[in-house]
């Protein structure tokens, strides 16, 4: 099925660090969502985004529906070690289900 | 307000048998979604149910089955299991379909699947 292109795969950081990755999509989207996803659980929502060049916080975390419909951006500041885990993205056309995204691991470096 | 319920957590079946798996969405969300989820492929769509029919479906074999009952909880079912079956088999509530704006999924914590 398809999927999208969601960089970095994976990332080490330290602690205290910013954390920035993206998402991408041959296809437009109206609507891009965030999520985490920690092991042997289901991801949980981060942030939904339903405009393009719409920029949405959610405490330590902001993202932003790129202005082209195609991409979106997830930024985490300050990172903690409870941030760690995988982060999927997905987009959706109305009408359609959603696509989701490879994910990105996550790790923080005390 | 609970939210996505799925049961049971973990499952160990042998190859041909079949299994059912259970969904019990966020009160009022009347939309359930089943994704499998592996390592290799990430998070598949299997199907869409709204209002107790099927709306979408994704592209996997025949053996791949649910429903979607009065109450919106929904199952699952995948006959004469194969070993490529082992996966998170996840679920998703939303609620409305796929054709409305603003339509948030939240997922359950999953059924983990393993064939033997």
């Amino acid at each position: 099925g398809q999927q999208l292109n969601q960089s970095p795969q994976s990332m080490f950081i330290q602690e205290g660090e910013d954390v920035s990755m993206n998402c991408t999509s041959s296809s437009i989207f109206n609507t891009w969502l965030w999520y985490k996803q920690d092991p042997g659980e289901g991801p949980v929502l981060l942030i939904a985004l339903y405009k393009a060049g719409e920029l949405t916080s959610n405490g330590r975390l902001t993202a932003q529906f790129g202005i082209t419909r195609k991409d979106s951006f997830l930024n985490i500041s300050a990172s903690i070690p409870s941030d760690v885990g995988i982060y999927f993205c997905a987009g959706r056309f109305y009408g359609q289900n959603f696509v989701f995204g490879p994910g990105t691991r996550l790790s923080v470096l005390p | 307000k609970a939210g996505v319920t799925q049961t049971p957590r973990y499952l160990i079946k042998t190859r041909g048998q079949q299994v059912t798996l259970s969904c019990s969405p966020i009160s009022g969300h009347r939309s359930v979604s089943w994704y499998q989820q592996t390592p290799g492929q990430g998070l598949q769509f299997l199907f869409e149910y709204f209002s107790e029919t099927q709306r979408n479906k994704g592209n996997f074999p025949g053996r791949f089955s649910g429903r979607q009952f009065s109450n919106s909880r929904s199952e699952m079912n995948v006959s004469t299991l194969e070993l490529g079956d082992s996966a998170l088999y996840l679920c998703a509530s939303s609620l409305a379909d796929a054709g409305v704006a603003k339509n948030i999924q939240y997922f359950g914590a999953g059924t983990r699947l393993s064939v033997l």
